[in-house]
């Protein structure tokens, strides 16, 4: 089993959607988690971090449930520069800098 | 500023080869990872410097693989007796100490004939 579980996707949704991507983590001492996000042919860029009260930044709200082990990210009002792979990552429980990645979920915004 | 910098950006080698890519970090910036990135696979860990600190290489996925870190600035990242299986894509990130945000440098293409 994979220490961070994705859906490949991919999500194709239509301009101003609302999409939710789910992730979840086999490790229960991860203590720090994340979003990158990473466009085709390019480096994975943080989008956000996720804390266990649930954080907001614009349009995208990263939510995380410890006791299931299960992160989410909301997208509201789908652009079409939001399409990119979204990749849910976690720290080693036992290091603060060994970042696990999941597999990544693509999404498609189309016109 | 300048970001992560990591050449070369594609190589194309023959089995059996050795290969080094290069890593220039972010100014300042006393951490560096490497991270390999195989066709649709998530990125793997592979290495970690923190200053003058031993490194981790528990991610290193033989010992064809080795990494040094010169003067606690531009890294090497050294494929002996290269294989198939090495093709992957070759991910370095820096960040301003261990915790903080890593930050990505483009990556190297490897490609292994």
């Amino acid at each position: 089993r994979k220490e961070v579980e994705q859906d490949p996707g991919p999500f194709n949704v239509p301009e101003g959607a609302t999409v939710a991507f789910n992730c979840t983590y086999s490790n229960s001492a991860s203590q720090s988690f994340f979003w990158y996000r990473q466009d085709c042919r390019k480096e994975p860029k943080l989008l956000m971090s996720v804390y266990s009260s649930g954080n907001e930044d614009g349009r995208f709200t990263a939510q995380l449930n410890r006791a299931s082990q299960y992160i989410s990210l909301l997208i509201r009002d789908s652009k079409l520069s939001d399409s990119a792979t979204y990749l849910c990552v976690v720290t080693r429980g036992d290091s603060s800098y060994k970042l696990i990645f999941g597999s990544g979920t693509r999404l498609l915004v189309r016109p | 500023g300048a970001g992560v910098s990591q050449s070369p950006s594609n190589k194309v080698t023959e089995k059996g080869k050795d290969v080094e890519l290069r890593c220039d970090p972010i100014s300042g910036h006393t951490a560096l990872y490497w991270y390999r990135q195989s066709l649709g696979q998530g990125l793997e860990f592979l290495i970690y410097f923190q200053g003058n600190s031993a490194p981790d290489k528990s991610g290193l996925p033989s010992d064809r693989f080795s990494a040094e870190r010169t003067g606690g600035s531009v890294s090497t990242l050294t494929i002996q007796r290269t294989q198939q299986e090495d093709s992957a894509v070759y991910l370095c990130a820096s960040s301003r100490t261990v915790g903080e945000t890593q930050y990505f440098g483009p990556g190297t293409r490897l490609l292994v004939l």
